[in-house]
């Protein structure tokens, strides 16, 4: 089984600053890499795929990088929507998530 | 639109049994791989249990020979037999679809599963 480590678990940014997430995968996962946003009760909601490819309808706001074992996820202007638990996941070997970075308002 | 809801979540006693239903809209379930991923309260997300288009099952070590995926045509819905439920069950329970062998695009709402004497 691949291990999916993020840090920070939390990390507190004011709005309009720029908010770096990191991954990181016990084996390679290649880039099979995908990022999800999700907020207090609602479900998860798919950002980046393939470590780098922003989904349909996601602001480019949101970049993703990386490759093999280490990923990033990084917000360059945080607004106030963005302030929610962000989860990594790998699917090059069935699947399997991080544990969560929470974003929080500084 | 996709659409993907969940129903069928409850108080449940240990070791009682739950079917959870996930009703599809805009797509068919049946031409898509299916997952069930679940959230237990503050918790992250662990995968549950994958239906591929070809009816190949897979499920994930804390569910194999308790749980049951399947899925149903002529409705266009996922289910999860839950059986032997226990307290470390207690969950939301997702449903995704599934892109290929790879990612999810699309989530139900989720339906939450509680397993309590």
């Amino acid at each position: 089984e691949i291990v999916m480590t993020q840090s920070p678990a939390t990390l507190s940014v004011s709005p309009g600053e720029r908010a770096t997430l990191s991954c990181r995968a016990s084996q390679s996962a290649t880039s099979n890499l995908a990022w999800y946003q999700q907020k207090p009760g609602q479900a998860p909601r798919l950002l980046i795929y393939g470590a780098s490819t922003r989904a349909t309808g996601i602001p480019a706001r949101f970049s993703g990088s990386g490759s093999g074992t280490e990923f990033t996820l990084t917000i360059s202007s945080l607004q106030s929507e963005d302030f929610a638990v962000y989860y990594c996941q790998q699917y090059n070997n069935w699947w399997t998530f991080g544990q969560g970075t929470k974003v929080e308002i500084k | 639109e996709v659409q993907l809801v969940e129903s069928g979540g409850g108080l449940v006693q240990p070791g009682g049994s739950l079917r959870l239903s996930c009703a599809a809209s805009g797509f068919t379930v049946s031409s898509n791989y299916m997952n069930w991923v679940r959230q237990a309260p503050g918790k992250g997300l662990e995968w549950v249990s994958v239906i591929y288009s070809g009816g190949n099952t897979f499920y994930a070590d804390s569910v194999k020979g308790r749980f049951t995926i399947s899925r149903d045509k002529s409705t266009n819905t996922l289910f999860l037999q839950m059986n032997s439920l226990r307290a470390e069950d207690t969950a939301v329970y997702y449903c995704a679809r599934q892109v290929g062998g790879s990612y999810t695009d699309y989530w139900g709402q989720g339906t939450l599963v509680t397993v309590s004497s």
